[in-house]
């Protein structure tokens, strides 16, 4: 199994909304990842969780939150988001230090 | 000086064309090279994965690594349509992030 499930695939929210991004990998990576991608640029990385602890952050508004509530799940927390933070959002997984990752099929985020 | 270039297209080739995309880069303390491949509105799809200079190949696909060139390309033999995407190359060293190019748009007309 080398999938990585991400829901909801579609996200509309109003920016007063708080909204969750769930992730979930049966890999057993210990390495995961949230990485935000606009149209026509490469994913941009924002946080990596290694052993379930938060080892990165990319300097991301605190609007965003993620927590990793396990070594199969990671989450990301919106909160008042811009309609500039309107994209999509990947997940991805790998072995901590691991010479390739495995990424999940995204959600496309619309903040109105 | 971006670490990692690539043209990003459109390349466009008729079916059955070898299609070859080319990616450089300035760090020569890059270990792992990776292709993806990205159909629009899904995550990426992780292609191919070197470690050392040489070719490596898969079906269709071949990856070749010149650490001497600090230059990386992606081959596909017989082109189809279903290849029509965008593939990006990616790299790292040990523990530090993905450092991606900005991608290669790919269109194979039937």
């Amino acid at each position: 199994d080398t999938e990585v499930t991400q829901t909801p695939k579609h996200l509309v929210m109003g920016m007063t909304n708080k909204k969750s991004l769930k992730c979930e990998q049966h890999m057993g990576h210990r390495a995961m990842y949230w990485y935000k991608q606009k149209a026509k640029k490469p994913p941009e990385l924002m946080f990596v969780y290694s052993y379930e602890k938060l080892s990165i952050n990319e300097s991301v508004p605190s609007r965003f939150s993620p927590e990793c509530p396990n070594s199969s799940l990671l989450n990301l927390h919106l909160h008042a988001l811009q309609p500039e933070d309107s994209a999509l959002y990947l997940c991805a997984s790998s072995q901590v230090g691991g010479d390739n990752s495995f990424f999940g099929q995204g959600t496309r985020l619309t903040v109105v | 000086q971006k670490e990692v270039e690539q043209d990003p297209g459109p390349l466009s080739v008729p079916e059955g064309a070898i299609v070859s995309l080319n990616c450089t880069y300035s760090n020569s303390a890059f270990q792992y090279f990776m292709w993806y491949r990205q159909y629009s509105r899904k995550g990426p799809e992780l292609l191919m994965y070197t470690y050392s200079s040489g070719n490596k190949e898969d079906g269709r696909f071949t990856a070749q690594v010149d650490k001497s060139s600090k230059y990386i390309s992606l081959f596909i033999r017989d082109s189809q349509p279903s290849d029509s995407a965008t593939y990006l190359c990616a790299m790292k060293r040990g523990f530090q992030k993905l450092v991606f190019g900005t991608g290669t748009r790919l269109l194979v007309s039937p």
